[in-house]
């Protein structure tokens, strides 16, 4: 089963809004990680945000938010404010702190974003 | 503060031949692990170290190993290179904590004609 769910293969922004992206997520495990990353074309992935699933409130950083819905395992970013510069690649991911699925991150399948000036 | 440091950046091998990649982590970090990225699997987990010992593998062949020196810089060996291994592959050193998020460095594309 797919741990991490991604389905806005690409989404489009105009220069200045804000804009969502999803990421619905699967576990059993009570402790774990959500991630989101940036990969521009040069490849290197960025680190963006984290929430832990313990955490009461949600991550902010910046311009980037995390819409934390624990009960519908979403872990959705959000971005304001879009950048030209912000036209990337981005991935969820998802560490289990549990088991033996510790130590790695799962991510999903990414979400094309473009933005437009 | 320095990043994480990968090198080569490009290789190009031929089938059968090995390879060995090499990850530099950030100063102070124990734990490296190694990615795989390609356009139809996406990213996959290769493995983790931590000072020095395997903490986790991911479900790739034995022909994909790895190791870590006491100095935490780590590297991964590929041997009988199938074209099917031409990737993008990515080290992340991470903090104990993982608030502070897993960096990554730049990836070493390999292609395998």
């Amino acid at each position: 089963a797919q741990k991490i769910t991604q389905t806005q293969p690409g989404m489009f922004v105009q220069e200045k809004e804000a804009v969502t992206l999803d990421c619905t997520y699967d576990t059993s495990d009570p402790s774990y990680g959500l991630f989101w990353y940036k990969q521009p074309s040069s490849g290197e992935m960025i680190f963006l945000i984290y929430q832990g699933s313990y955490d009461q409130q949600n991550a902010t950083e910046g311009r980037y938010s995390l819409n934390f819905q624990k009960a519908r395992k979403s872990a959705n970013l959000v971005i304001s404010a879009s950048q030209l510069g912000d036209s990337a690649m981005y991935f969820c991911a998802m560490r289990e702190d549990s088991g033996g699925s510790n130590y790695k991150l799962t991510f999903g399948k990414g979400t094309l974003l473009t933005v437009n000036p | 503060k320095a990043g994480v440091t990968q090198t080569p950046r490009y290789l190009i091998k031929t089938r059968g031949q090995q390879v060995t990649l090499s990850c530099s982590p950030i100063s102070g970090h124990r734990s490296v692990s190694w990615y795989q990225q390609t356009p139809g699997q996406g990213l996959q987990f290769l493995f983790e170290y931590f000072s020095e010992t395997q903490r986790n593998k991911g479900n790739f062949p034995g022909r994909f190993s790895g190791r870590q020196f006491s100095n935490s810089r780590s590297e991964m060996n590929v041997s009988t290179l199938e074209l099917g291994d031409s990737a993008l592959y990515l080290c992340a050193s991470s903090p104990d904590s993982p608030r502070d998020g897993y960096t990554f460095g730049s990836g070493t594309r390999l292609t395998v004609v």
